[in-house]
């Protein structure tokens, strides 16, 4: 299977404990992206790497939030103190970036529930 | 800011109904459009995307038209299955903004037999 990849799948913590996600994207592609969806909700951005180069980060993306993608394949999504509000699905896009628009093909996410 | 709205559901139809997803969209630039699909507990899947005014995307029956004229994007299909069931999210991406996807809330449809 050469899609996007994300472990674990399920991770249900207590409120206060650090946490850690990871992503694979699809081989060869050079931008990865991590999204946030809570229930009954469509995703929503936020940050996204080109490479190992972080380019962008959402105002939701709070302090306690830390992502990295150090040799530009495999990326983490650190959720430090986690609260409740961080219940949700974390979902991981990768893309080629060719100059125009690029295609992001996403992972089966991971699902945090925070006690 | 950007932003992309669609219309409430659940939508629910009987099998061969046609199928109708209303989708609006702000934007600065000159985005491109998509529409993804979840199917029940599934990742997100790319259904059809459209880059520039006028193209039509389309797949597995489904169709949508780039109208920069009304700013919409609707969703369509003749004739809905079963498996059709799923939760449709339309969305949009600039390449100035680096080509992160905006969603809207997504669309819940339920097909009946």
């Amino acid at each position: 299977d050469t899609g996007v990849s994300q472990d674990p799948r399920h991770k249900i913590t207590k409120r206060g404990q650090n946490v850690t996600f990871r992503c694979d994207p699809i081989s060869e592609h050079n931008r990865l992206y991590w999204y946030r969806q809570t229930l009954g909700q469509g995703p929503e951005f936020l940050t996204y790497f080109q490479n190992e180069a972080q380019l962008e980060k959402s105002r939701l993306l709070s302090n306690r939030f830390s992502a990295e993608r150090p040799k530009g394949s495999f990326s983490t999504l650190e959720i430090q103190r986690t609260e409740q509000g961080d219940s949700a699905m974390y979902l991981c896009a990768s893309s080629f970036r060719q100059g125009g628009t690029d295609t992001q093909y996403f992972g089966p996410g991971t699902r945090l529930t925070v006690l | 800011g950007n932003s992309v709205t669609q219309m409430e559901g659940p939508v629910t139809l009987s099998e061969e109904a046609f199928l109708t997803i209303n989708c609006t969209y702000t934007a600065t630039g000159y985005p491109s459009l998509f529409w993804y699909v979840q199917y029940p507990g599934e990742g997100l899947q790319l259904l059809l995307k459209a880059t520039k005014a006028d193209d039509k995307g389309s797949n597995k029956g489904f169709e949508a038209t780039y109208r920069k004229e009304t700013t919409s994007f609707h969703l369509e299909k003749g004739s809905v299955q079963v498996s059709d069931s799923a939760v449709y999210f339309c969305a949009l991406s600039e390449k100035a903004a680096g080509n992160k996807l905006t969603f809207g809330g997504g669309t819940r449809v339920l097909v009946k037999p």
